[in-house]
């Protein structure tokens, strides 16, 4: 199995809305990423973790709450967002660190 | 500091015509250097890449050489279909930016038949 899998595929929230996003990986990576992309735009790095622990938060707010369950499955819990957080949710997976990263599908999120 | 630099879009070409999409970079140290591209409605896939200089990557078509000495690393396709037309990203990353990605703005490319 070599793909990250995500789900939802699409989400519509309200602001006072309460939702998570999933991400999978069987390919036996240790670390874990989440992004976001807004339309035409390169992603931005969100979330890094590394063996199930933090490894990098780029300073995002705390209405994103990325958990890592273990080392196969990685999740941002979502809180009053605004419509401005609506954008593709990109995860991705490498051996380690250094490693090159495969992305998962995304997860577009709408928030109203 | 570490950047990317990529020739500005869309890029508009005839089925079957030659591509290349220009990648310039800035970075200390030794980068590795990727390129990836984005289907419509879709996540990222790794393209190609290369580690050192003068390494080639190539997949599906493209190829694209790291040149230190110019610092680029420049995407090529001989013969461009309608299944191309994507958006692509030329990225790199160093041990100093902690392995993190270092992505360019992208290029959207768009084939006509």
């Amino acid at each position: 199995d070599t793909e990250v899998t995500q789900t939802p595929k699409h989400l519509v929230m309200g602001m006072t809305n309460k939702k998570s996003l999933k991400c999978e990986q069987h390919m036996g990576h240790r670390a874990m990423y989440w992004y976001k992309q807004k339309a035409k735009k390169p992603p931005e790095l969100m979330f890094v973790y590394s063996y199930e622990k933090l490894s990098i938060n780029e300073s995002v707010p705390s209405r994103f709450s990325p958990e890592c369950p273990n080392s196969s499955l990685l999740n941002l819990h979502l809180h009053a967002l605004q419509p401005e957080d609506s954008a593709l949710y990109l995860c991705a997976s490498s051996n380690r660190l250094r490693d090159e990263q495969f992305f998962g599908p995304g997860t577009r999120l709408t928030v109203l | 500091g570490n950047s990317v630099t990529q020739m500005e879009g869309p890029v508009t070409l005839s089925e079957e015509a030659f591509l290349t999409i220009n990648c310039t970079y800035t970075a200390t140290g030794y980068p590795s250097l990727f390129w990836y591209v984005q289907y419509p409605g879709e996540g990222l896939q790794l393209l190609l890449k290369a580690t050192k200089a003068d390494d080639k990557g190539s997949n599906k078509g493209f190829e694209a050489t790291y040149r230190k000495e110019t610092t680029s690393f420049h995407l090529e396709k001989g013969s461009v279909q309608v299944s191309d037309s994507a958006v692509y990203f030329c990225a790199l990353r160093t041990m100093d930016s902690n392995y993190q990605l270092i992505w360019g703005a992208g290029t959207k490319l768009i084939i006509k038949p």
